[in-house]
């Protein structure tokens, strides 16, 4: 199976919004509710910052944030800070023994 | 603190083997499921494998199945990925992570390189 598809980039001023998109089928991201968020600082380990589509683990601030509408799920980030500037990967299941990664978006803090 | 050590990583010819470890401490790892993923330079990341907390249930990505094996030794906290016949597509940082449908704890990530 092919990776979810996610835009390259996306950008925003400090204080303003980011939505990143997740593009999947009904075989994953539209099927399941084990979706997933990870944010990675360059050169660094991926961290999870959303799972089963809009929960936040504790300790990860409430300005991100989760939500799916069919095939495609989103992550909005808002109130933009220096430090979310990082690269966001989607995650989700795909029944069976299937898992599948979205392409991953950078984000640039403008 | 709950952390995920990792070793094992470095060069490698084209067919030959190399094994990462992962050890765990500050959880009871006997008790989570783990993960090996992936990320080729400048590449997004990529699930490989999967194993159970009492290793009774594994998954590989197709791309790796046949070549790569996943285990655990519950006793000394450590999770293991032995991988064989070693392409040059297999060159990536290899992450362990703890869970079972979403990944709440990754190690640092250890590179393994496949060149001659």
């Amino acid at each position: 199976q092919s990776a979810l598809t996610q835009p390259p980039s996306a950008s925003g001023s400090p204080g303003q919004s980011v939505t990143i998109s997740c593009t999947g089928t009904s075989s994953d991201v539209g099927g399941y509710k084990y979706v997933s968020w990870y944010q990675q600082h360059s050169g660094k380990a991926p961290k999870l910052i959303i799972y089963e589509v809009s929960e936040r683990p504790s300790g990860v601030p409430d300005r991100f944030s989760g939500s799916k509408s069919g095939n495609t799920a989103s992550l909005t980030v808002s109130g933009l800070q220096l430090e979310d500037e990082a690269d966001y990967f989607c995650f989700s299941y795909a029944g069976s023994d299937n898992y599948l990664f979205g392409t991953g978006t950078k984000v640039t803090v403008l | 603190e709950m952390q995920l050590v990792q070793s094992g990583g470095g060069l490698v010819q084209p067919g030959g083997s190399l094994r990462l470890s992962c050890a765990a401490s500050g959880f009871n790892f006997s008790n989570n499921n783990m993960n090996w993923v992936r990320q080729a330079p400048g590449k997004g990341l990529e699930w490989i494998s999967y194993i159970s907390r009492s290793s009774t249930t594994i998954f590989y990505a197709d791309s790796v199945k046949g070549r790569f094996t996943i285990y655990r030794d519950n006793a000394k906290n450590s999770l293991y990925l032995q991988m064989n016949s070693l392409r040059a597509e297999d060159t990536a940082v290899y992450y362990c992570a703890r869970g079972w449908l979403q990944f709440d704890s990754w190690g640092q990530g250890t590179p393994v390189t496949v060149s001659s």
